[in-house]
């Protein structure tokens, strides 16, 4: 089946420590993102990725990561700069925005849920 | 940066009832979708508005894109405990869908 995958489900880390979210894809979209939520707010862009080997900043990337060396995975890597990293992260891709004349309907993951003990 | 304007926050329905959320921008937006998270969940896709006073249903679920392409509602008729959940209204700003809090809707059964 085509889907999205984000791996662990669940991360724990202590302070101090660098820890990767995976997040993988078969749906043979361009485009991918990398979005926060935390309890009872929104989802805010972190990173986002519209081709391969190239990514943009998005809202709120201080103290993360990405890399784009693949069509289909896009991990993102919170990092000890990162002051307040306990949240829930999720992934999604879509089409190219450069296929059409807007973004399409993005494609969520299940999530990681990432606690800083 | 960008905001999305969406009322009410927070909704406790009686099963049965209608329910109504709203979402506005200040600028002219070339289109909207709307998302729904189950409590626990990921944000799953339902709609995609693109034309100026699109009306679209899905059961008992109407979303309608304003005249002027400024705002947009969803609207449920006879809400169940299966509505409940928090929903998006994000816009599209330079290739990036931005989110706002969403409306989180609870149903009393």
């Amino acid at each position: 089946d085509g889907g999205i995958t984000q791996s662990p489900k669940y991360l724990f880390r202590k302070e101090g420590q660098n820890v990767t979210l995976s997040c993988e894809q078969n749906l043979n979209h361009d485009a991918m993102y990398w979005y926060r939520q935390d309890p009872g707010q929104g989802l805010r862009l972190i990173y986002y990725s519209q081709i391969v080997n190239d990514f943009q900043k998005g809202d709120i990337a201080e103290g993360y990561s990405v890399s784009r060396e693949k069509k289909e995975s896009f991990p993102l890597t919170v990092t000890s700069a990162q002051k307040n990293p306990t949240a829930f992260y999720l992934c999604a891709s879509s089409i190219s925005p450069g296929l059409a004349r807007y973004t399409g309907e993005l494609f969520f993951g299940e999530g990681s849920r990432l606690t800083v003990l | 940066g960008q905001q999305v304007m969406q009322i009410p926050q927070y909704q406790h329905v009686q099963e049965g009832e209608d329910f109504t959320t709203y979402c506005n921008s200040s600028t002219t937006l070339s289109n909207i979708q709307w998302y729904k998270q189950r409590p626990g969940g990921h944000p799953v896709f339902l709609i995609q508005l693109v034309k100026s006073g699109e009306v679209k249903k899905q059961k008992r679920l109407t979303f309608q894109f304003g005249e002027a392409k400024k705002n947009s509602s969803l609207h449920i008729t006879a809400t169940q405990t299966t509505d409940v959940g928090t929903y998006f209204c994000p816009m599209e700003y330079g290739n990036k869908l931005v989110f706002g809090a969403g409306t989180i809707l609870r149903v009393k059964s």
